[in-house]
């Protein structure tokens, strides 16, 4: 029971580059997050999918899409790569989205963009 | 939308004492639930203790305990008995319940403080 996975831990894009950052979960959890973190700030949500087959926007969406490919994975697509998305961007999975069900978060993919 | 408001950047502690992080925030929500989540050198979110609004009696989970005052929209953290290995970020978090009214829309986070254990 790997939890959540992420891929890949670091990258390292140039303006205007595009890439996918991965997540999986084998908890059989209904709901799925993308958080970023900046320096000296919590997480932002990105987007979330409370459900396979839907997807709905964060606090910071913009310059994002997602996919909820099946129930296990969630990826996150930077589709022309700027500056300020240099983050950490960590994926999460709960159980579902309406219940106080515990957010079990991955180990982040550190991503710098030049 | 709500805030999240830690105004600890960093604390330092000795060994075996007692902290209080501190946590406000700011909502019109009626029905909601707080989090305290560690995040230690190696990244990792890490679920610390959760306490539901509407639940009067503080929660607690072993050495941690927390300090739910709804009126004044505080939320503190007691860590016990301080261990080196509490040293990490902890970040206090909000989740409006998603009957609420426009949907779920995640944790909203605070800054963070930084907690040093010293030895």
């Amino acid at each position: 029971n790997a939890g959540v996975t992420q891929t890949p831990k670091f990258q390292v894009l140039k303006t205007g580059q595009s890439m996918t950052l991965q997540c999986a979960q084998d908890m059989n959890h209904n709901s799925m997050y993308w958080y970023r973190q900046d320096p000296g700030m919590g997480l932002r949500l990105i987007y979330y999918s409370a459900s396979e087959g839907t997807t709905d926007k964060g606090e910071v969406p913009n310059g994002y899409n997602v996919s909820r490919l099946n129930k296990r994975e969630f990826s996150l697509r930077l589709e022309s790569a700027a500056p300020s998305q240099t983050s950490v961007y960590f994926c999460a999975s709960s159980e579902q989205v309406t219940s106080t069900d515990t957010q079990y978060f991955g180990p982040g993919t550190r991503l710098t963009v030049l | 939308a709500q805030t999240v408001t830690q105004s600890q950047p960093e604390m330092s502690v000795q060994e075996a004492e007692t902290v209080t992080l501190s946590c406000t925030y700011d909502t019109s929500e009626s029905n909601y639930y707080l989090f305290w989540y560690k995040q230690p050198p190696s990244r990792q979110m890490i679920l610390v203790i959760r306490q539901e609004a509407y639940k009067q009696q503080n929660a607690t989970e072993n050495r941690f305990s927390v300090n739910f005052q709804k009126a004044a929209k505080s939320f503190s953290l007691k860590i016990s008995d301080s261990q080196l290995g509490d040293t990490a970020m902890y970040f206090c978090a909000f989740m409006k319940h998603p009957y609420s009214g426009g949907g779920a829309d995640g944790l909203t986070f605070g800054k963070g403080t930084h907690l040093i254990i010293q030895p």
